[in-house]
């Protein structure tokens, strides 16, 4: 079946780094679009990164711009976020959700997401 | 940025109502618009794309509906699997922008 599984989150400091992986199943990985959204505890929902389906095409939210990278491996069908200075508001879950459009650089609704991963900033 | 304001923030229905959420664009976004329902500890889900295309396996009793700037998630008939948060979005241009949320309790 169709399916995204989260792995990478943890405890780390303020400053440190931490990579996320997001491993895909059950579709053409390498034709779809792939986002990263988190949640702080108690909010709502927070998009951070798109990458396009071929990996040419990346956009950040202005929050983690600069300090994030969202890349991808098509041939492992592996969706990844490096995080590098990590401040205590980047604590959230993690998720990964793959975009409904097919080989196009337009993005439409997210329709499979992962269980997410938690990430914690803390000193 | 397209900011995405969503009302009321929350609220209180029974089994049975009619319960009906609304979002607003700061411009307009083409019907680029997305509902989500999500439910404590879980991932979001994707009920709603493009305004009114109901997704696979959704029940019938949600639709969405609107153009422009203003949006409208309906419910008809709550159940009580009904009870939940939802979120809209636009995929209209990224940043891609989420609605706060509206929680939906039981009264």
């Amino acid at each position: 079946q169709v399916q995204l599984v989260e792995s990478g989150g943890g405890v780390v400091q303020p400053g440190r780094s931490l990579r996320l992986s997001c491993a895909a199943s059950g579709f053409s990985f390498r034709s779809y679009g792939m986002h990263w959204v988190r949640q702080a505890p108690g909010k709502g929902l927070e998009w951070v990164a798109v990458i396009s389906f071929d990996g040419n095409n990346k956009y950040y939210a202005d929050s983690v711009k600069g300090r994030f990278a969202i890349s991808r491996d098509n041939s492992k069908s592996t969706l990844y976020l490096q995080m590098i200075g990590l401040r205590p508001d980047d604590t959230a879950v993690y998720y990964c959700a793959k975009d409904m459009g097919s080989n196009s650089n337009d993005y439409y609704g997210l329709d499979v997401w992962g269980q997410g991963t938690t990430v914690t900033v803390s000193s | 940025d397209i900011q995405m304001t969503q009302s009321p923030s929350s609220l209180s229905a029974s089994v049975g109502d009619r319960v009906t959420i609304t979002c607003r664009a700061s411009q307009s976004i083409s019907n680029y618009l997305d509902w989500y329902q999500q439910k404590p500890g879980k991932a979001p889900k994707l009920l709603i794309s493009a305004t009114s295309s109901l997704q696979s396996g959704v029940p019938s009793r949600f639709s969405g509906s609107g153009f422009g700037t203003d949006y409208t998630l309906t419910i008809n008939s709550l159940q009580p699997e009904d009870f939940a948060t939802y979120f809209c979005q636009q995929s209209y241009n990224v940043p891609l922008t989420f609605g706060g949320g509206t929680e939906v309790a039981v009264k």
